[in-house]
């Protein structure tokens, strides 16, 4: 157990769909972040939002859409989603901010297996 | 843009050492980190070194880090079935947010 939960752990939809995957952390953190695992692939970051607001797009298609209300949630819309948009979409959370010393230390959610026929 | 990168597969026996290797790009980077993803999870943070320091020891892991060939590596002793999981790279520059992974190694530990 984490701290990072994220629902639905599994997702099947079609390309005309509309879906959203969901995140919440329960650590206190004021960044998140939405990662796009894909095999053999480097794990690529998405989004990354501190203290709700966005600070980073990493030239993601607008057929996927974040969302974060607050500091604890964050979700990540689909539309109209491609097959080679299959991949495990990992939600993470840390300390964020620019005060004191930040290691970096990512805590990650298990996850959310999606796969777009 | 920023790259590291490492093998995708390495196979060990049981009770051996695993060595796992990366490669990374920026020379700016501040941390580097090991991560683990044990199946069905997500990653989490194994350890970590600082860019000023060349080894970190922590019970059965060391850390070696060759900042002038932007080699760095993750030593395993005595490696048991409960290591195999898929160990991931990264670097930050800064020791902010952004971390950059590799596309992650899969230890498979055989008896």
């Amino acid at each position: 157990e984490t701290g990072v939960t994220q629902t639905p752990r599994h997702l099947v939809m079609g390309m005309t769909n509309k879906k959203s995957l969901k995140c919440e952390q329960h650590l206190g953190h004021n960044a998140m972040y939405w990662y796009k695992q894909s095999a053999k692939k480097p794990l690529e970051l998405m989004f990354v939002y501190n203290f709700k607001e966005q600070t980073e797009n990493n030239s993601v298609p607008s057929r996927f859409s974040p969302e974060c209300p607050n500091s604890s949630h964050l979700f990540l819309h689909l539309h109209t989603l491609q097959p080679e948009d299959s991949a495990l979409y990992l939600c993470a959370s840390s300390q964020g901010g620019t005060s004191g010393p930040n290691t970096g230390e990512l805590f990650f959610g298990e996850g959310s297996r999606l796969t777009v026929l | 843009g920023e790259d590291v990168e490492q093998s995708l597969f390495l196979s060990v026996r049981e009770g051996d050492s695993s060595v796992i290797n990366c490669t990374y790009t920026d020379s700016s980077s501040t941390y580097l980190y090991w991560y683990k993803q044990e199946p069905g999870a997500g990653l989490q943070l194994l350890t970590y070194i600082f860019s000023n320091m060349d080894m970190k020891q922590d019970q059965r892991l060391t850390v070696l880090l060759n900042k002038k060939d932007k080699h760095l590596s993750l030593r395993i002793a005595d490696t048991q079935t409960g290591d195999s999981a898929i160990y991931f790279c990264a670097e930050s520059e800064g020791g902010g947010n952004k971390l950059t992974f590799g596309t992650g190694t899969q230890l498979k530990v055989e008896l």
